[in-house]
């Protein structure tokens, strides 16, 4: 159980494209998502939080016109990197949690996004 | 603030041995969650233990085992008679108290290469 899809789990495309990047709960309802980004080597570091139906919120230094998160259903979000360049160029993975809050449940990982731009 | 620190950047080992990988936390909230997620060369995270701060028993799970003391306030994860596929970034995690929300603050990581 708790199986989150992520979807592509590669991309590379040129400088200017927008990319978007799914992340699907399969078996449970996702009330918060998350979405990270991970430099080569380094951490894994909160872009933003998404909780269903309502509007994101991004951590400090996180462009949100960058990174359009969208959150409309209990089992998909959605991450668009708009007009990306090659400092985008990482590795995105989401997470899912079911509940809300202090909930006692753990989040759930995508496989991840390498996203390369040109 | 919540931080998180794994000082060991990589280990390295020869099957069949034991290893510890060492996390030290900060936190002023005195209900809270610490997490090890394992990232193989794949790059997935796979969730290993989520352990809350009112319970300090160590937790035994085949060959890993996690020694949680608030005393000092760390979280190690060992693994006995280390193998091959045990070769993974293995991540520390603290989960900071928002109001509504379960954020994750990872530490930097450790590498480790299990050599056959």
């Amino acid at each position: 159980g708790a199986v989150v899809s992520q979807h592509p789990s590669w991309v590379i495309c040129k400088s200017g494209t927008s990319v978007k990047i799914e992340c699907r709960s399969l078996d449970f309802q996702a009330t918060t998502m998350f979405w990270y980004r991970q430099f080569p080597k380094q951490s894994l570091m909160l872009m933003a939080t998404s909780n269903e139906g309502s509007k994101a919120t991004y951590e400090q230094g996180v462009e949100k016109d960058k990174f359009l998160i969208n959150h409309a259903s209990l089992t998909l979000s959605t991450l668009t990197v708009t007009s990306a360049h090659p400092e985008d160029s990482s590795f995105y993975i989401c997470s899912a949690q079911s509940g809300q809050g202090r909930s006692n449940q753990p989040q759930h990982f995508g496989d991840g996004t390498r996203l390369s731009i040109l | 603030a919540q931080k998180v620190t794994q000082a060991q950047t990589e280990i390295s080992v020869v099957e069949k041995e034991d290893v510890t990988l060492d996390c030290v936390y900060e936190t002023r909230d005195t209900t809270y969650y610490l997490f090890w997620y394992k990232q193989p060369p794949s790059g997935e995270l796979v969730f290993l233990i989520r352990r809350n701060s009112f319970d300090e028993q160590n937790e035994i799970s085949g060959r890993y085992s996690w020694n949680f003391q608030k005393s000092t306030s760390s979280f190690n994860f060992t693994i006995t008679a280390s193998q091959v596929v045990d070769s993974a970034v293995y991540f520390c995690a603290l989960s900071e108290a928002t109001y509504n929300t379960d954020k994750l603050i990872f530490g930097t990581g450790t590498r480790l290469q299990v050599f056959p």
